[in-house]
């Protein structure tokens, strides 16, 4: 069973930094592009940013161009999210998501993980 | 970016009813158009691929049609399970985008 389990979500100031992991299990990771979605209080949803399986190949949304960086490390099966000079409008809760089989469209959703950037 | 627009944006149908989502591109993407379910309070779903196929184990009560600027989700006989909010997402060009959602509550 395909399981993507977000952690390193927190309530975090304004300006500050804090890094997302999700661990992948249940399918070979260096196979599939990942992505980044994330989802205001009460609001839709946006697309972060994607990687593609080595690594290679990366995409941010404008918002969080320059700002956030997205990686992983396929001996361990796990994607991330570094987000720096966090803004009000960050909040969200972010999941993390897999690729369907030989595409980069979002298949597999994590539960997400909180964000909340309050002072 | 392209901008996708979402109709309507929330919708009331009963049990049995064939209901029809609407999601427009702001340019051509081709058929590279998702559909998601997400219920509240959990991850997305994803229903639709490439305007039209069906993702393992969706219902086929679901079917997508379309092609460059106009697409639509249509359920053929509403069930109690499908209410939640419906996205429609280009991935024709990064950034992806989504629509703003289409509510479906069942009478």
């Amino acid at each position: 069973e395909v399981q993507l389990v977000e952690s390193g979500g927190d309530v975090i100031q304004p300006g500050g930094s804090l890094r997302l992991s999700c661990a992948a299990s249940g399918f070979t990771f260096h196979d599939y592009a990942m992505h980044w979605v994330r989802q205001g209080p009460g609001r839709g949803l946006e697309w972060v940013c994607f990687i593609n399986g080595n690594g290679a190949w990366i995409e941010y949304a404008d918002s969080v161009k320059g700002r956030f960086t997205i990686s992983r490390d396929n001996n361990k099966n796990s994607l991330y999210l570094q987000m720096n000079s966090l803004r009000g409008d960050d909040t969200a809760v972010y999941y993390c998501a897999k690729s369907i089989v030989g595409a980069t469209i979002i298949g597999t959703w994590g539960q997400g993980a909180l964000v909340t950037v309050s002072s | 970016d392209i901008q996708m627009t979402q109709s309507p944006s929330t919708l009331s149908a009963s049990v049995g009813d064939r209901v029809t989502i609407t999601c427009r591109a702001s340019q051509s993407i081709n058929y590279w158009l998702a559909w998601y379910q997400q219920r509240p309070g959990k991850a997305p779903n994803l229903l639709i691929y490439k305007a039209s196929s069906l993702e393992t184990g969706v219902p086929s009560r679901f079917s997508g049609s379309g092609s460059g600027t106009e697409f639509t989700l249509t359920i053929s006989s509403l069930q109690p399970d499908d209410f939640g909010t419906y996205y429609c997402q280009q991935y024709s060009n990064f950034a992806y985008t989504f629509g703003q959602g289409t509510k479906l509550e069942i009478k």
